[in-house]
């Protein structure tokens, strides 16, 4: 079984500062992990993923994220907020091992970023 | 490039009847996936295709729910009869393959009165 835990409804930063969104991960084996964004009324727009390699990895927007393998954990991070980043964001994993290729979404947080 | 195409974007209709949503993947995508999303939660998936041939539909309700993906590339997905829980977004999504990032259509938002 594979899930993902986003263990913050809503992530409030103001414009400028560094932001940290959280996701961690269960899998029986090796996760593929991605990030998306939703607007409103808008569909999911892919941000990054990690599949393996490097644990930073770089994507969209200034977008960042971390894999930690030992506290299971795929934190999406960006430098300098921005207004504009206000949306809501979700974490999705995916077990390499699972022959059903299906990605479990988090329910996702909502970031506001105030001027 | 263009990107998925979903429509209608909005879709009212009264339980007990029938409704259909149509997707038009992204040109060479040879998988596609149908998500459910109720407000407040994550996209949970109904149904996914590669090519023509439907890889996994365990999630799907099949005594009222049902998608085709004729010819390996547009896809509907069809309610029969709706109840008052379809309520939703639903989001079609495509990919080059089973192993890539997935790309969303702006959804088809359901409303079941």
């Amino acid at each position: 079984a594979q899930s993902v835990a986003q263990p913050e409804d809503q992530v409030n930063v103001a414009e400028g500062n560094p932001l940290t969104v959280k996701c961690t991960y269960s899998v029986s084996g090796n996760p593929y992990l991605f990030w998306y964004v939703q607007y409103p009324n808008r569909g999911l727009q892919f941000l990054l993923k990690y599949i393996t390699g490097d644990n930073l990895v770089k994507g969209s927007y200034g977008f960042e994220a971390e894999f930690n393998k030992s506290q299971t954990s795929f934190h999406l991070k960006k430098p300098s907020a921005l207004v504009s980043d206000s949306a809501l964001y979700f974490c999705a994993v995916r077990d390499i091992s699972d022959s059903g290729y299906a990605l479990n979404f988090g329910k996702g947080t909502s970031l506001l970023v105030t001027p | 490039e263009a990107g998925v195409a979903q429509s209608p974007r909005y879709k009212i209709i009264e339980k007990r009847q029938s409704v259909a949503f149509w997707c038009n993947p992204i040109s060479g995508h040879a998988t596609l996936y149908w998500y459910q999303q109720i407000l407040g939660q994550g996209p949970k998936l109904l149904i996914q295709f590669q090519n023509n041939g439907v890889v996994d539909d365990s999630q799907l309700p099949k005594d009222r729910f049902s998608a085709e993906r004729l010819k390996g590339v547009d896809s509907t997905l069809k309610i029969q009869p709706a109840k008052l829980e379809d309520s939703a977004v639903y989001l079609c999504a495509t990919g080059l393959s089973l192993y890539n990032e997935q790309f969303f259509g702006p959804g088809t938002r359901l409303t079941v009165l």
